[in-house]
């Protein structure tokens, strides 16, 4: 299955900056998948990635807060606008891992905004 | 709509002391659930997938079992590298888009 090497894996923000975190694949995939983990709760899907496309978005997500990128079949970033202490939360990349292998995730990032 | 619910939310064993976790999921039309254990400060890393009801996967002390209602994940004399967050996932049939939604996991700490 692919390898998902994701940056950073944690750092710690401003209030009102923006954070963009990158995923690096090791094969091509035509989806991507942007999660965000907040403290205590559930993994929930922010965004799917496609190539060549725009995001789609979860109803509660919005592209100006979250806008996302999708150069080529290996590669995506996130990025997190106008952080607020609302916006701590391990976020993680995610692709199909093929067959009934499920999906394969990223390390994740923990970020956390002061 | 759609929903995983897992239970308990905390679990501790003994070394040795076999267990069930379980997922209560509805959904309308099951595509595929998914379990995954999470050590701490990493991503959730695969081990089951289960599409229908009755069949069971089995990888060394780990069986996971599903019906129209729900996952159970057996685990048989654990032992302390057994210790995660074990999460539960279900894709839906209308989702073609593989958008997993998650339960918010059962955290499992073996003692020796």
């Amino acid at each position: 299955s692919a390898v998902i090497s994701q940056k950073p894996s944690r750092d710690i923000c401003q209030r009102g900056t923006s954070l963009t975190i990158q995923c690096q694949v090791d094969s091509q995939v035509t989806m991507m998948f942007w999660y965000r983990q907040q403290p205590g709760q559930s993994l929930t899907l922010i965004a799917t990635a496609n190539q060549g496309s725009e995001a789609t978005y979860e109803s509660g997500f919005v592209i100006d807060k979250f806008p996302i990128s999708r150069p080529n079949l290996t590669f995506s970033t996130l990025t997190v606008s106008n952080m607020s202490p609302e916006d701590s939360s391990i976020y993680l990349c995610s692709v199909p891992a093929g067959g009934a292998y499920g999906y394969t995730f990223g390390s994740g990032t923990r970020l956390t905004v002061v | 709509e759609d929903q995983v619910t897992q239970s308990p939310e905390a679990l501790r064993l003994q070394e040795g002391e076999s267990s069930s976790l379980n997922c209560s999921y509805t959904v309308s039309g099951l595509r595929g659930l998914f379990w995954y254990r999470q050590d701490p400060g990493k991503g959730p890393e695969f081990l089951f997938t289960l599409y229908s009801a009755g069949e069971e996967k089995e990888k060394e002390r780990l069986k996971a079992t599903l019906t129209k209602k729900e996952s159970f994940l057996h685990i048989t004399a654990p032992k302390p590298e057994d210790s995660a967050t074990y999460l539960c996932a279900v894709q839906a049939q209308h989702n073609q888009g593989g958008k997993l939604i998650f339960g918010q996991g059962t955290e499992l700490s073996v003692k020796p």
